[in-house]
């Protein structure tokens, strides 16, 4: 089984210009999940998808961000305009619907990360 | 006060030694517990979770949730040099969201 695909695995940009990073879930895992980890911090939650719905999206910083979920698929988000703050590695995770034993434990399979560096 | 605190070392042990790896949390709302192993430039990867308060054994592996403290713990028994990574508690409340709250992990270095 293919695993969670990231890309790109590394993006350098500068203040204010654009920058979109991809997300390939597992085949058949309904939810997807993106993560930030800025540095010298814990990895924080930004929203969650259950198919191509937002179920969550509390963790999302500002109207900068931008996330989709093309039915139901594959994943972007969008950043625009970048700022420093921005930086970090964004992490994509995925699960089935009712992942794990008891019902409710969500086991999430985590993609190796895009590291955003903007100057 | 953070919702999950955990020491961020860095931890150096010399190989065969026991490990012992902590967070506390302060959400009574947990219900899920786990740690992820992470290994530099991948992605957090499973490694144990429990369900409410109690032990979970899996190799060389130990859980321990112990709800009343609002303490959990990961022992590594005989620990090898290949147990060097990023170790990183995470819990959740459960349910249809469950969104993962992480301490900020511990990188663990096991000498040979």
């Amino acid at each position: 089984e293919a695993g969670v695909t990231q890309f790109p695995s590394h993006s350098v940009i500068e203040k204010g210009q654009t920058v979109t990073l991809r997300c390939d879930p597992i085949s058949g895992h309904d939810n997807l999940y993106w993560y930030r980890r800025v540095m010298g911090k814990e990895i924080k939650f930004l929203l969650h998808f259950v198919k191509e719905s937002k179920q969550d999206e509390s963790g999302m910083p500002n109207n900068r961000f931008l996330a989709e979920r093309t039915g139901g698929t594959y994943s972007t988000l969008k950043v625009q305009p970048a700022e420093l703050e921005d930086s970090g590695v964004y992490f994509c995770a995925s699960s089935h619907a009712g992942t794990g034993v008891p019902s409710g434990a969500n086991v999430l399979t985590f993609g190796a990360g895009s590291r955003l560096t903007v100057l | 006060q953070k919702e999950v605190e955990q020491d961020p070392g860095p931890l150096s042990v010399p190989e065969g030694a026991i490990v012992s790896l902590n967070c506390t949390y302060s959400n009574s709302a947990f219900q899920y517990f786990m740690w992820y192993r992470q290994y530099s430039r991948k992605g957090p990867e499973l490694l144990m979770y429990t369900y409410s308060s109690g032990n979970k054994e899996d190799g060389r592996f130990t859980a321990q949730v112990d709800k009343s403290s609002k303490y959990i713990s990961l022992f590594i028994r005989d620990s090898q040099p290949s147990d060097s990574a990023t170790y990183l508690c995470a819990m959740s409340a459960g349910g249809a969201n469950s969104k993962l709250t992480f301490g900020k992990g511990i990188t663990l270095s096991v000498r040979p």
